[in-house]
């Protein structure tokens, strides 16, 4: 079946502009993360959802990021005011809840800010 | 809070030779995850270990974990050209978050 999918790819913009990603998780996952990944490190946990709510935002660094997953299935994350240090992969993961929670991830959109 | 440190960072190693990766972390995690990133892709999930004791195979990789001393091994064995990535481990403190370690980048030479 279908695997995690992200569009865009690949984003470039300019400082201060404002960017949405997206994430299409595996149907039927309740379970859905976001991570941001800079080169040369692990992953760096944002957000997580349990259906429509986010769960835990603790990893969201500022008031500038935000994230929706209105129907409990795609999500977005939102990104105002971007600044350079934003600049990563962003990934997106989801899971069946349960013992295991085992998290499949996507491709990634790999994120420039010039 | 739960930190996840791996070691080595870099390992260069030549095929059919045998190797450990080290993962330790520093509080209660509920799982231990093993990850496999190729240059310029996503993570592919390679274990999900739970309990103490734990430990499970897939070819040439093993993984286990010891949660009394708070590490987690992965194991290579007759390394081989395809292995060659970076490898993540990573803890769950709950159903949500994982905490990652900053990878092990493999390089398996002829």
């Amino acid at each position: 079946g279908a695997g995690v999918s992200q569009t865009p790819s690949n984003k470039v913009t300019e400082k201060g502009k404002y960017v949405e990603l997206r994430c299409d998780p595996i149907s039927g996952h309740t379970a859905l993360y976001w991570y941001r990944q800079s080169l040369g490190q692990g992953p760096e946990f944002l957000i997580y959802f349990q259906g429509t709510g986010a769960a835990d935002d603790s990893g969201l660094p500022n008031d500038r990021f935000f994230a929706v997953r209105p129907e409990g299935s795609v999500s977005t994350l939102k990104i105002q005011r971007t600044e350079r240090g934003d600049s990563a992969v962003y990934l997106c993961a989801s899971s069946l809840l349960g013992q295991y929670n085992e998290q499949f991830f996507g491709p990634g959109t790999r994120l420039t800010v010039l | 809070e739960l930190k996840v440190e791996q070691n080595p960072l870099f390992l260069s190693m030549q095929e059919g030779k045998n190797y450990t990766i080290y993962c330790n972390y520093s509080t209660t995690s509920d799982r231990l995850y093993w990850y496999r990133q190729d240059p310029g892709k996503s993570l592919e999930s390679l274990f999900v270990l739970l309990s103490n004791g734990a430990v499970k195979q897939e070819g040439r990789l093993m993984a286990s974990l010891d949660t009394k001393a708070r590490l987690s091994t992965l194991h290579i064995t007759a390394a081989v050209h395809d292995l060659s990535a970076t490898y993540f481990c990573a803890g769950n403190t709950n159903a949500g978050k994982s905490t990652f370690g900053d990878g092990t980048t493999l390089t398996v030479k002829p």
